[in-house]
């Protein structure tokens, strides 16, 4: 069966410190993955999605980045945090039938920076 | 572009009241429509979906039907448990890339 991970899963940090949020895939390969992020009243905006290694696509101009170094590892950093990106930061992948719009997300990583 | 406009919450009820949850669309096409459901302090995970006008979809009690004429898929229950107390988000998707788009959510809390 295929599942996914993310963490840590709760994260406090100092403004202008770096972040790096992993995000993993098992029992499927080459699946579109996705970075959102759920800030308080504020819905799920969505950051970064990926179609496959390397290929990374950003959905909003942000201090954060995204990479895709092997087909099932997805990685959420950022090189100094603002104190705007305390979050609910969410990893989801497509499902094994891609394209149908269904996502299934990740446990989550709570940031708080300070 | 693709838009969700949910309700407002939170909305508060008493156990085994009656819940609704407006969802409202815009979109371009046959968007297929999804409600997900967070518990406190967890990811996402799908409650129902429906993929043209007129279907239901149904789950744990929950139901809501894909209005096309209204672009509407409210979601349901008779009967709510306290158990039931998350945040609901109403999705569509739509077009080539399928990427789906978010409603703010609506914050549920079921008193016993």
């Amino acid at each position: 069966s295929q599942t996914i991970h993310q963490w840590p899963a709760t994260l406090v940090q100092p403004v202008g410190s770096p972040l790096s949020l992993e995000c993993t895939v098992e029992g499927t390969s080459n699946p579109n993955l996705y970075w959102y992020r759920q800030a308080a009243g504020r819905g799920l905006q969505l950051l970064f999605y990926s179609v496959g290694i390397g290929q990374i696509s950003s959905e909003v101009p942000q201090n954060l980045s995204a990479s895709r170094p092997q087909d099932r590892q997805f990685i959420l950093s950022s090189k100094k945090l603002l104190l705007s990106d305390s979050g609910f930061y969410l990893c989801a992948w497509d499902g094994e039938i891609a394209n149908t719009g269904e996502l299934f997300f990740g446990e989550g990583s709570r940031l708080t920076v300070l | 572009g693709n838009s969700v406009t949910q309700m407002e919450g939170p909305v508060t009820l008493s156990e085994e009241a009656f819940l609704t949850i407006n969802c409202t669309y815009t979109a371009t096409g046959y968007p297929s429509l999804f409600w997900y459901v967070q518990y406190p302090g967890e990811g996402l995970q799908l409650l129902l979906k429906a993929t043209k006008a007129d279907d239901k979809g149904s789950n744990k009690g929950f139901e809501a039907t894909y209005r096309k004429e209204t672009t509407s898929f409210h979601l349901e229950k008779g009967s709510v448990q306290v158990s039931d107390s998350a945040v609901y988000f109403c999705a569509l998707a739509s077009g080539g890339s399928y990427i789906p788009t978010f409603g703010r959510g609506t914050s549920l809390i079921v008193h016993p």
